[in-house]
């Protein structure tokens, strides 16, 4: 069965202070992970997918490294507004199911 | 581009009854998935449906059933709701079923009583 651990639950940083999100991962072949940022009582906005260890994708302050058991969200001097859950999802390679199995998330607050 | 869009927004239904919510995925996706999100827990996987057809369905009773229709649009519908039916129900489209990530509607808060 394909597993997804998120850690920490929460995470309360000051402005400007960079930290990292960690995903680790059981999976029977990956196919991709994805990241997602999720706002109370929103939808999951989709960031990134990765596919292969070594790989990394940026978007402003956030950047997403992949392993063969984790991966790593890392934010560079947050703002307020970077304050959401962020969610990690991993996609199996076989079975033909393709379905996402998602982790609980990551609360992120950031302080002005 | 439009999104993902869903309806209705917010429902309050009693145990006992019948809802049906609904999903349009961005133009060109063929695959829609349905999750349910309660509250303080993780997205939980229900129902894939791709070319018109349900490919996948997780763990969940019978009365949680669907369709996808010509369009790729997608309806589900839950019967004899339960209190713990109460969740933010998400809508997810994709390009299609193999390897692509997923696209996700604003929800529909759906709260039993």
């Amino acid at each position: 069965e394909d597993q997804v651990t998120q850690s920490p639950e929460a995470l309360r940083l000051q402005e400007g202070e960079s930290s990292s999100l960690n995903c680790s991962y059981t999976v029977s072949g990956l196919r991709g992970l994805f990241w997602y940022r999720q706002d109370p009582g929103k939808g999951p906005e989709f960031l990134f997918t990765l596919y292969s260890a070594g790989e990394e994708k940026e978007k402003e302050r956030l950047k997403a490294t992949l392993t063969k058991k984790e991966s790593f969200l890392h934010i560079t001097a947050p703002k307020p507004e970077d304050s959401a859950t962020y969610l990690c999802a991993v996609q199996p390679a076989s079975g033909g199911s393709y379905i996402p199995t998602f982790g609980r998330g990551t609360s992120l607050i950031v302080h002005p | 581009e439009a999104g993902v869009t869903q309806s209705p927004t917010h429902l309050i239904k009693t145990r006992g009854q019948q809802v049906t919510l609904r999903c349009s995925p961005i133009s060109g996706h063929t695959s829609v998935y349905w999750y349910q999100q309660a509250l303080g827990l993780g997205l939980q996987f229900l129902l894939w449906y791709d070319e018109g057809e349900e490919r996948n369905r997780g763990n969940f009773p019978p009365r949680f059933s669907g369709r996808q229709f010509p369009n790729y649009s997608s309806e589900l519908n839950v019967n004899a709701l339960e209190l713990e039916d109460s969740a933010l129900y998400l809508c997810a489209s994709s390009s299609s079923g193999q390897g692509h990530e997923q696209y996700f509607g604003p929800g529909t808060r759906l709260t039993v009583t």
